[in-house]
């Protein structure tokens, strides 16, 4: 099955600086990789996913970049704020699974902390 | 994007009752409902994966007969768990997805077994 590895576990930044958070995947039928971010004591919210017909896709401070050949995939936030603190997780799927075959294998996920 | 609603939000009860925990698909019909646990600090682990008006598919090492699913319409599944333990104390998540659509979320239900 799948295995979904995230780095770093931890991050910290300064108002302002970019963080980027890693995550590589083993199999290679995975072809949509969606990013969640999880505040404290809440479920996790979608903030954007890539599939693999696309290498990097941006909403407004937020990107994903995705290499198919090494089979990773990142995530890129800019001018980072004190509301960004919360933990991000990846995930990977094969989205032309239908039914009970279908199903997303998540990342450990990263702490981030942005210091005002 | 969609909206996922979970009931209730959180949910204290005594060893050996049953609980049971809501999931609806607020503005869309949800294809396939979705139950995670999420111990604290950890990542979510998958329970288990229903299809409206199936069985739920079990991921390996979850008791069907301890965690009772049911998906009875496209908009509704039910997450009941029976003679619960302090063991069982987590946040349970759920969430829905409609056909070659992306998965989204609800709030989560913490429970605290006594």
């Amino acid at each position: 099955g799948e295995n979904v590895e995230q780095h770093p576990s931890t991050l910290s930044v300064q108002e302002g600086d970019s963080a980027v958070i890693k995550c590589t995947y083993s199999d290679s039928a995975s072809n949509y990789f969606p990013w969640y971010k999880q505040e404290l004591g809440k479920g996790p919210q979608l903030i954007i996913d890539i599939r693999s017909n696309v290498g990097e896709k941006k909403d407004q401070r937020i990107a994903v970049t995705l290499n198919k050949t090494a089979k990773h995939f990142s995530l890129h936030i800019t001018e980072t704020q004190p509301e960004d603190s919360a933990v991000y997780f990846c995930a990977a799927s094969n989205w032309n699974s239908g039914g009970s075959n279908y199903k997303l294998t998540f990342g450990k996920g990263t702490l981030l902390t942005v210091n005002p | 994007g969609a909206v996922v609603s979970q009931h209730p939000s959180r949910v204290i009860c005594k060893s050996g009752t049953s609980v049971k925990i809501e999931c609806r698909s607020l503005d869309f019909q949800a294809t396939t409902m979705f139950w995670y646990r999420q111990f604290p600090k950890q990542s979510l682990m998958l329970m288990a994966t229903s299809n409206e008006g199936s069985k739920a598919t079990y991921e390996q090492g979850v008791e069907k007969d301890k965690f009772l699913i049911n998906h009875a319409s496209l908009t509704l599944s039910t997450l009941t768990v029976t003679s619960a333990h302090p063991e069982d104390s987590s946040f349970y998540i759920c969430s829905a997805r409609r056909i070659w659509e992306t998965q989204y979320f609800g709030p989560g239900t913490r429970l605290l077994v006594l």
